[in-house]
């Protein structure tokens, strides 16, 4: 159980593009979703943080308006990385929670590469 | 605002030997405190965590971690290490009041080599 997937696992995209990526609990309903970016051999960095049904809280120094998010149900949340440049080349996981305060499940997470 | 330390970029042991892993934390209040570990390319798959109870804590891949509250320390061990262990590892920390937030330390490579 607690399974999270997400597609596309990777993605090419040319400068200035706009990308989707999705994120899907496919065995339990996720009230919470979770947005990190990892760069390489670093640690992830939590992007935002998504609840079914309302805005998106982001981080500190993440642009809410390049980085998109919408959680329209339970089981799909979507990040969009609108006009991507090449410094938003990273590899991005997210992750989802049955409820505010429970455990964390990881997607495979999705290699984004913008030339 | 809670912190977590893993002191070692990599670290480098032989199979058949015990292999330890450091995390130390900064939290304000009772820490929950997680290891996952990282294949390349791949998403975060969850090992322990430590919430309440023993400080002994076994998970997946006969790892345990051992939570140490006067050293706020939660260090990830094996007794015995093997080639297949070799990956990125991740100490984490959530605390009460946080939501379900995690907090990620900068990761430890781990190759076991023969």
């Amino acid at each position: 159980g607690a399974v999270v997937s997400q597609h596309p696992s990777w993605v090419i995209c040319k400068s200035g593009t706009s990308v989707k990526i999705e994120c899907r609990s496919l065995d339990f309903q996720a009230t919470t979703m979770f947005w990190y970016r990892q760069f390489p051999k670093q640690s992830l960095m939590l992007m935002a943080t998504s609840n079914e049904g309302s805005k998106a809280t982001y981080e500190q120094g993440v642009e809410k308006d390049k980085f998109l998010i919408n959680h329209a149900s339970l089981t799909l949340s979507t990040l969009t990385v609108t006009s991507a440049h090449p410094e938003d080349s990273s590899f991005y996981i997210c992750s989802a929670s049955p409820d505010r305060t429970g455990e964390q499940y990881f997607g495979p997470g999705t290699r984004l590469t913008v030339t | 605002a809670q912190s977590v330390a893993q002191p070692e970029d990599q670290v480098n042991v032989a199979e058949g030997n015990p292999l330890t892993v450091k995390c130390t934390y900064s939290v304000s209040g009772n820490p929950y405190l997680f290891w996952y570990v990282q294949y390349p390319n791949r998403g975060l798959q969850f090992l322990l965590k430590y919430i309440t109870g023993d400080n002994l804590v076994k998970g997946s891949y006969g790892f345990e971690a051992e939570f140490n509250k006067s050293q706020t320390s939660f260090h990830l061990k094996k007794p015995s290490a093997l080639v297949s262990d070799s990956a990125l590892y991740f100490c984490a920390v959530r605390w009460g009041g946080g939501g379900n937030k995690l907090t990620f330390g900068t990761g430890t490579q781990l190759k076991v080599e023969l």
